[in-house]
């Protein structure tokens, strides 16, 4: 199967502890985006990038959170000092060059995080 | 900025009924629209896009026509089946990213 996969599927985890998640996107896609959706609501933006280089991320993404795609391949998603309003699924899709264009944006699994 | 706005769930419907999820949409000129679907304990997958204004798109049975003139793109099916069970998402671009309505989710019964 050649998706998007993400790693771990299922993350239970103390309050403030720390928590990575990875995201293997399709190979040759240029394009990586994190979104977080929590139960009842659809996904909501964290960020996204082109290649190794992070252009945008939202304001949910407070500076307890960090993305990196160091090599412009796969992608972690860090979060420290875990809250309980963290409990959420973490999605990480890509797509190549732009969703804007009509290109489809392809969505891994879901990493699903709760924070106890 | 870009946004969708969908219909409130959770939608009940007997097999092989007619199936309409509404979705009307605010955006600055034609950008492509979207409508994914994500079963019980999966991520998204993308149902079907159209990419100009008076374009359909279809898939497994699915249909919805970008109408400009009613800013809609709701999505139909003429008969449901219980594996079309699942949450459904309109979505278009905002910048350089998707976003998306709060979903719909459906129940089909047998």
């Amino acid at each position: 199967d050649t998706g998007v996969s993400q790693d771990p599927r299922h993350k239970i985890t103390k309050r403030g502890q720390n928590v990575t998640f990875r995201c293997d996107p399709i190979s040759e896609h240029n394009r990586l985006y994190w979104y977080r959706q929590t139960l009842g609501q659809g996904p909501e933006f964290l960020t996204y990038f082109q290649n190794e280089a992070q252009l945008e991320k939202s304001r949910l993404l407070s500076d307890r959170f960090s993305a990196e795609r160091p090599k412009g391949s796969f992608s972690t998603l860090e979060i420290q000092r875990t809250e309980q309003g963290d409990s959420a699924m973490y999605l990480c899709a890509s797509s190549l060059n732009g969703g804007t264009t009509g290109n489809t944006i392809y969505f891994g699994e879901g990493s699903w995080l709760t924070v106890v | 900025g870009n946004s969708v706005t969908q219909m409130e769930g959770p939608v009940t419907l007997s097999e092989e009924a007619f199936l309409t999820i509404n979705c009307t949409y605010t955006a600055t000129g034609y950008p492509s629209l979207f409508w994914y679907v994500q079963y019980p304990g999966e991520g998204l997958q993308l149902l079907l896009k159209a990419t100009k204004a008076d374009d359909k798109g279809s898939n497994k049975g699915f249909e919805a026509t970008y109408r400009k003139e009613t800013t809609s793109f709701h999505l139909e099916k003429g008969s449901v089946q219980v594996s079309d069970s699942a949450v459904y998402f309109c979505a278009l671009p905002r910048d350089d990213k998707i976003i998306f309505g709060k979903g719909t989710r459906l129940h089909i019964l047998p």
